[in-house]
């Protein structure tokens, strides 16, 4: 089946610092991959996609490319402030299908 | 924007009592609606998907007689938790799929249950 494993958290950092939330994935054929985002108090949103190998999708400095030799998917940050604070969700859908699958979520906090 | 609204927010009810929340899309149709439960700490699980005019598709593992899901509109589902138990208690999530790009999933802001 597919399942999406990610870094356990909770992450804290200091502003401006380097953020590496590392997700890797299981399943058949070329999934789509995705970063969702949940700030405090908020629903999901979704942050950034991709929809096949070597793609990278970026959104609000954060980047993730599509490595489909490592099946993974890891979303970056070079500088992170404090409003980046929240719980990260890695997450695939199959092919030709609008089912999610999601990771664990990792919290990150970013301190000033 | 795509907006997603769920009410209640939050619902406090004794064992045994039903309860119903309403999942909206406010500014577009959606022909697909999904339920979630997450649990503290834990990442979304898939209940089961609502489609507008027809039965709802519940993952293994979800007793659809205790989920009660409805998709009667193009913008409206609800999802009946009946005979409610305490181990029913749970951060319940829905998400509307707006037509375009595969996984292109809206998510409500979630109903806190907290049943006593």
């Amino acid at each position: 089946g597919n399942s999406v494993t990610q870094m356990e958290g909770p992450v804290t950092l200091s502003e401006e610092a380097f953020l590496t939330i590392n997700c890797t994935y299981t399943a058949t054929g070329y999934p789509s991959l995705f970063w969702y985002v949940q700030y405090p108090g908020e629903g999901l949103q979704l942050l950034l996609k991709a929809t096949k190998a070597d793609d990278k999708g970026s959104n609000k400095g954060f980047e993730a490319t599509y490595r489909k030799e490592t099946t993974s998917f890891h979303l970056e940050k070079g500088s992170v402030q404090v409003s980046d604070s929240a719980v990260y969700f890695c997450a695939l859908s199959p092919p030709n299908d609008y089912k999610l699958s999601f990771g664990a979520g990792t919290t990150v906090t970013v301190r000033a | 924007g795509a907006v997603v609204s769920q009410h209640p927010s939050w619902v406090i009810c004794k064992s045994g009592t039903s309860v119903k929340i309403e999942c909206r899309s406010l500014d577009f149709q959606a022909t697909t609606m999904f339920w979630y439960r997450q649990f503290p700490k834990q990442s979304l699980m898939l209940m089961a998907t609502s489609n507008e005019g027809s039965k709802a598709t519940y993952e293994q593992g979800v007793e659809k007689d205790k989920f009660l899901i409805n998709h009667a509109s193009l913008t409206l589902s609800t999802l009946t938790v009946t005979s409610a138990h305490p181990e029913d208690s749970s951060f319940y999530i829905c998400s509307a799929n707006r037509a375009g790009p595969a996984g292109t999933q809206y998510f409500g802001p979630g109903t806190r249950l907290t049943v006593l």
